[in-house]
Protein backbone atom coordinates (compact mmCIF):
# COMPACT_ATOMS: atom_id res chain seq x y z
CA UNK A 1 0.00 0.00 0.00
CA UNK A 2 1.04 3.79 -0.90
CA UNK A 3 1.38 6.11 2.05
CA UNK A 4 1.40 10.11 1.45
CA UNK A 5 1.81 12.32 4.78
CA UNK A 6 2.10 15.97 4.55
CA UNK A 7 2.61 16.57 8.43
CA UNK A 8 1.71 21.16 7.79
CA UNK A 9 -1.82 21.35 7.86
CA UNK A 10 -0.81 25.39 7.51
CA UNK A 11 1.94 27.52 6.81
CA UNK A 12 2.66 31.36 6.44
CA UNK A 13 4.93 32.83 4.46
CA UNK A 14 6.05 36.74 3.56
CA UNK A 15 5.91 37.50 -0.12
CA UNK A 16 9.46 37.43 -1.95
CA UNK A 17 10.64 34.66 1.02
CA UNK A 18 11.12 31.25 -0.32
CA UNK A 19 9.08 27.90 1.63
CA UNK A 20 9.48 24.34 2.12
CA UNK A 21 6.23 22.20 1.92
CA UNK A 22 6.94 18.87 3.70
CA UNK A 23 6.09 15.70 1.96
CA UNK A 24 7.13 12.02 2.80
CA UNK A 25 5.90 8.98 1.31
CA UNK A 26 6.13 4.80 1.75
CA UNK A 27 5.85 2.56 -0.84
CA UNK A 28 7.06 -0.81 -1.81
CA UNK A 29 7.06 -0.21 -5.63
CA UNK A 30 10.63 0.11 -6.98
CA UNK A 31 9.37 1.92 -9.49
CA UNK A 32 7.26 5.30 -8.42
CA UNK A 33 6.67 8.74 -9.49
CA UNK A 34 5.98 11.67 -7.17
CA UNK A 35 3.68 14.90 -7.89
CA UNK A 36 2.65 17.92 -6.17
CA UNK A 37 -0.50 19.73 -7.06
CA UNK A 38 -1.99 23.23 -6.42
CA UNK A 39 -5.37 23.51 -5.84
CA UNK A 40 -6.43 27.29 -5.40
CA UNK A 41 -9.72 28.52 -3.94
CA UNK A 42 -11.86 27.59 -7.20
CA UNK A 43 -11.20 24.29 -6.90
CA UNK A 44 -9.23 23.25 -10.12
CA UNK A 45 -5.78 20.91 -9.03
CA UNK A 46 -2.92 22.44 -10.77
CA UNK A 47 -0.33 20.20 -11.91
CA UNK A 48 3.17 21.84 -10.34
CA UNK A 49 6.14 19.01 -10.45
CA UNK A 50 7.09 15.53 -11.12
CA UNK A 51 9.82 13.33 -9.81
CA UNK A 52 10.54 9.87 -10.65
CA UNK A 53 11.87 7.40 -8.47
CA UNK A 54 14.93 6.68 -10.40
CA UNK A 55 15.84 10.37 -11.42
CA UNK A 56 19.64 11.18 -10.38
CA UNK A 57 18.38 14.90 -10.17
CA UNK A 58 15.96 16.64 -8.56
CA UNK A 59 13.02 18.48 -10.24
CA UNK A 60 12.66 22.23 -10.94
CA UNK A 61 9.78 23.86 -12.97
CA UNK A 62 10.52 27.94 -12.49
CA UNK A 63 9.91 28.81 -8.98
CA UNK A 64 9.24 25.29 -7.97
CA UNK A 65 11.77 22.79 -6.90
CA UNK A 66 11.51 19.01 -5.66
CA UNK A 67 14.22 18.48 -2.90
CA UNK A 68 14.11 14.35 -3.25
CA UNK A 69 15.46 11.83 -0.81
CA UNK A 70 15.14 8.61 -1.56
CA UNK A 71 16.67 7.20 1.84
CA UNK A 72 14.42 9.49 3.89
CA UNK A 73 11.27 9.13 1.59
CA UNK A 74 10.91 12.41 1.28
CA UNK A 75 10.00 14.90 -1.32
CA UNK A 76 9.35 17.95 -0.28
CA UNK A 77 8.14 21.25 -2.31
CA UNK A 78 10.34 24.22 -2.79
CA UNK A 79 8.75 27.51 -3.82
CA UNK A 80 11.12 30.59 -4.28
CA UNK A 81 10.10 34.26 -4.30
CA UNK A 82 6.96 33.41 -3.19
CA UNK A 83 3.99 35.75 -4.86
CA UNK A 84 0.74 36.45 -3.36
CA UNK A 85 -0.90 34.38 -6.12
CA UNK A 86 0.72 31.05 -4.60
CA UNK A 87 -1.77 30.84 -1.87
CA UNK A 88 -3.82 28.04 -2.16
CA UNK A 89 -3.95 24.28 -0.98
CA UNK A 90 -0.95 22.18 -1.74
CA UNK A 91 -1.34 18.44 -2.36
CA UNK A 92 2.05 15.91 -2.36
CA UNK A 93 1.07 12.86 -4.66
CA UNK A 94 2.22 9.35 -5.94
CA UNK A 95 2.10 7.30 -8.33
CA UNK A 96 3.04 3.66 -7.90
CA UNK A 97 3.35 0.57 -10.68
CA UNK A 98 1.60 -2.32 -8.63
CA UNK A 99 0.18 -4.37 -10.67
CA UNK A 100 -3.64 -3.83 -10.84
CA UNK A 101 -3.37 -0.64 -9.22
CA UNK A 102 -4.23 1.21 -12.34
CA UNK A 103 -1.20 3.65 -11.85
CA UNK A 104 -3.98 5.38 -9.17
CA UNK A 105 -2.88 8.77 -7.92
CA UNK A 106 -2.01 8.37 -3.97
CA UNK A 107 -2.58 12.22 -2.35
CA UNK A 108 -1.62 13.70 0.80
CA UNK A 109 -4.12 15.35 2.89
CA UNK A 110 -2.48 18.72 1.87
CA UNK A 111 -0.77 21.96 2.90
CA UNK A 112 -2.66 25.47 3.32
CA UNK A 113 -0.27 28.03 2.01
CA UNK A 114 -0.88 31.64 3.03
CA UNK A 115 1.39 34.38 1.08
CA UNK A 116 1.63 37.51 3.47
CA UNK A 117 2.30 40.71 2.08
CA UNK B 1 -2.52 20.87 -24.21
CA UNK B 2 -3.81 18.11 -22.17
CA UNK B 3 -6.80 20.08 -21.59
CA UNK B 4 -9.67 18.14 -19.25
CA UNK B 5 -13.10 19.81 -19.05
CA UNK B 6 -16.27 19.28 -17.04
CA UNK B 7 -19.75 19.56 -17.35
CA UNK B 8 -21.44 21.97 -14.96
CA UNK B 9 -19.42 23.38 -13.10
CA UNK B 10 -22.28 23.76 -10.87
CA UNK B 11 -25.49 21.63 -10.27
CA UNK B 12 -28.24 22.17 -7.79
CA UNK B 13 -31.10 19.13 -7.77
CA UNK B 14 -33.67 18.01 -4.85
CA UNK B 15 -33.45 15.13 -3.16
CA UNK B 16 -34.06 12.11 -5.01
CA UNK B 17 -32.85 13.07 -8.72
CA UNK B 18 -30.32 11.91 -10.42
CA UNK B 19 -27.83 14.09 -11.91
CA UNK B 20 -24.82 13.21 -14.57
CA UNK B 21 -21.24 15.15 -14.66
CA UNK B 22 -19.34 15.01 -17.73
CA UNK B 23 -15.47 14.73 -18.52
CA UNK B 24 -13.79 15.13 -21.63
CA UNK B 25 -10.00 15.39 -22.74
CA UNK B 26 -10.04 18.19 -24.99
CA UNK B 27 -6.68 17.82 -26.76
CA UNK B 28 -5.82 14.38 -26.40
CA UNK B 29 -6.86 10.73 -25.67
CA UNK B 30 -7.47 9.56 -22.54
CA UNK B 31 -6.93 5.42 -21.94
CA UNK B 32 -8.04 6.44 -18.27
CA UNK B 33 -10.00 8.84 -16.15
CA UNK B 34 -10.34 9.09 -12.32
CA UNK B 35 -13.23 10.10 -10.58
CA UNK B 36 -12.58 11.79 -7.06
CA UNK B 37 -15.10 13.29 -4.74
CA UNK B 38 -13.45 15.67 -2.34
CA UNK B 39 -15.30 17.27 1.00
CA UNK B 40 -14.49 21.00 2.14
CA UNK B 41 -10.75 20.70 3.76
CA UNK B 42 -10.03 17.72 2.90
CA UNK B 43 -7.72 15.58 0.48
CA UNK B 44 -9.20 14.45 -2.84
CA UNK B 45 -10.70 10.85 -2.48
CA UNK B 46 -10.66 8.28 -5.51
CA UNK B 47 -14.06 6.87 -5.87
CA UNK B 48 -13.35 4.79 -9.13
CA UNK B 49 -11.01 4.24 -12.43
CA UNK B 50 -12.72 4.39 -15.53
CA UNK B 51 -10.95 2.74 -19.11
CA UNK B 52 -12.54 2.84 -22.09
CA UNK B 53 -14.58 0.09 -23.44
CA UNK B 54 -14.69 -1.43 -19.90
CA UNK B 55 -16.62 -1.37 -17.11
CA UNK B 56 -15.06 1.19 -14.12
CA UNK B 57 -13.36 -0.21 -11.16
CA UNK B 58 -14.74 1.14 -8.01
CA UNK B 59 -12.94 1.87 -4.50
CA UNK B 60 -13.67 0.37 -1.66
CA UNK B 61 -16.80 2.06 0.08
CA UNK B 62 -17.83 3.60 -3.20
CA UNK B 63 -21.48 2.14 -4.07
CA UNK B 64 -21.56 1.12 -8.26
CA UNK B 65 -25.09 1.25 -8.16
CA UNK B 66 -25.32 5.06 -7.22
CA UNK B 67 -22.08 6.22 -9.10
CA UNK B 68 -22.59 4.90 -12.28
CA UNK B 69 -19.52 5.57 -14.46
CA UNK B 70 -19.46 5.17 -18.30
CA UNK B 71 -16.48 5.65 -20.70
CA UNK B 72 -18.11 5.73 -23.75
CA UNK B 73 -14.97 7.12 -25.95
CA UNK B 74 -11.47 7.88 -25.24
CA UNK B 75 -12.27 11.99 -24.73
CA UNK B 76 -15.22 11.13 -22.56
CA UNK B 77 -16.78 9.52 -19.40
CA UNK B 78 -19.67 10.31 -17.36
CA UNK B 79 -20.44 10.10 -13.70
CA UNK B 80 -24.26 9.71 -12.83
CA UNK B 81 -25.55 10.43 -8.88
CA UNK B 82 -28.35 8.49 -9.04
CA UNK B 83 -31.20 9.16 -6.70
CA UNK B 84 -28.92 11.77 -5.09
CA UNK B 85 -29.41 12.68 -1.01
CA UNK B 86 -28.19 15.65 0.34
CA UNK B 87 -24.72 14.04 2.18
CA UNK B 88 -23.90 13.13 -1.75
CA UNK B 89 -23.07 16.79 -2.44
CA UNK B 90 -19.49 17.18 -2.97
CA UNK B 91 -17.18 18.42 -5.22
CA UNK B 92 -16.65 16.04 -7.80
CA UNK B 93 -13.24 16.28 -10.04
CA UNK B 94 -12.13 13.85 -12.89
CA UNK B 95 -8.91 13.27 -14.17
CA UNK B 96 -7.02 11.75 -17.38
CA UNK B 97 -4.06 10.57 -18.26
CA UNK B 98 -2.71 9.92 -21.54
CA UNK B 99 -0.92 6.53 -20.71
CA UNK B 100 -0.21 4.37 -17.90
CA UNK B 101 3.25 5.13 -17.42
CA UNK B 102 4.46 6.68 -14.08
CA UNK B 103 5.70 9.49 -15.25
CA UNK B 104 2.44 10.16 -16.67
CA UNK B 105 0.71 13.24 -14.53
CA UNK B 106 -3.19 13.25 -14.05
CA UNK B 107 -4.77 16.09 -15.52
CA UNK B 108 -7.33 17.40 -13.81
CA UNK B 109 -10.94 19.40 -14.81
CA UNK B 110 -12.19 21.91 -13.01
CA UNK B 111 -14.30 19.89 -11.15
CA UNK B 112 -18.36 20.20 -10.31
CA UNK B 113 -20.15 21.21 -7.48
CA UNK B 114 -23.11 19.21 -6.51
CA UNK B 115 -25.65 20.64 -3.68
CA UNK B 116 -28.23 18.18 -2.72
CA UNK B 117 -31.69 19.86 -1.08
Amino acid sequence: AQKITQTQPGMFVQEKEAVTLDCTYDTSDPSYGLFWYKQPSSGEMIFLIYQGSYDQQNATEGRYSLNFQKARKSANLVISASQLGDSAMYFCAMRGNSGGSNYKLTFGKGTLLTVNP
Amino acid sequence: GAVVSQHPSWVICKSGTSVKIECRSLDFQATTMFWYRQFPKQSLMLMATSNEGSKATYEQGVEKDKFLINHASLTLSTLTVTSAHPEDSSFYICSASRDSSTQETQYFGPGTRLLVL
